[in-house]
């Protein structure tokens, strides 16, 4: 089955910089790539997702690559603000089922 | 607005005791599931349900099993919870394969003693 690897699983930067999260996945099959924000004591929401077929996405102050070739996508987010402080989950889905595998988990920590 | 909620925010049982987690969504979803969170481990899919009386396992589970009597539950349940299912659990809800996007549920801290 389907393997997805996060790194790092805990990053604190300052506010104003930019954060990145990186993800690998093993079945070259997957086709969407979906990133989860969980606030602490809150439900995960997805927050931008990407499909195979488009190398990046962008949504303001996030934006998600793909390079299929290599099996890995990353989360960017620029400027960031401690609202943005929360575990970020990336996940991986083959064909038409969209069964998601998820990652273990970023735990992003910004600080004013 | 997708709403998916669960019965019980918290709950603390006995080791031994069968367990009901329910979950519920109002959005006429296709599929359903079942996640347990743990610190550094991420979201482990436990079983999924893509249609009323249909299931499918996922990555971990045993000790665990569900049902999916109407489209809009679908209930887990621990036939003899054990300490090591001390856990957060969460439902999600998807429309289906074009939009696959999912809707959590706020969580069931659940904790065997």
């Amino acid at each position: 089955g389907e393997n997805v690897e996060q790194h790092p699983s805990t990053l604190s930067v300052q506010e104003g910089d930019s954060a990145v999260i990186k993800c690998t996945y093993s079945d070259s099959a997957s086709n969407y790539f979906p990133w989860y924000k969980q606030e602490l004591g809150k439900r995960p929401q997805l927050i931008i997702d990407i499909r195979s077929n488009v190398g990046e996405k962008k949504d303001q102050r996030i934006a998600v690559t793909l390079n299929k070739t290599a099996k890995h996508f990353s989360l960017h987010i620029t400027e960031t603000q401690p609202e943005d402080s929360a575990v970020y989950f990336c996940a991986a889905s083959a064909g038409g089922s969209y069964i998601p595998t998820f990652g273990r988990g970023t735990s992003l920590i910004v600080h004013p | 607005d997708v709403k998916v909620t669960q019965s019980s925010r918290y709950l603390v049982k006995r080791t031994g005791e069968k367990v009901f987690l329910e979950c519920v969504q109002d959005m006429d979803h296709e599929n359903m599931f079942w996640y347990r969170q743990d610190p550094g481990l991420g979201l482990r899919l436990i079983y999924f349900s893509y249609d009323v009386k249909m299931k499918e396992k996922g990555d971990i589970p045993e000790g665990y099993s569900v049902s999916r009597e109407k489209k809009e539950r679908f209930s887990l349940i621990l036939e003899s919870a054990s300490t090591n299912q001390t856990s957060m659990y969460l439902c999600a809800s998807s429309s289906g394969t074009f939009t696959p996007e999912q809707y959590f549920g706020p969580g069931t801290r659940l904790t065997v003693t």
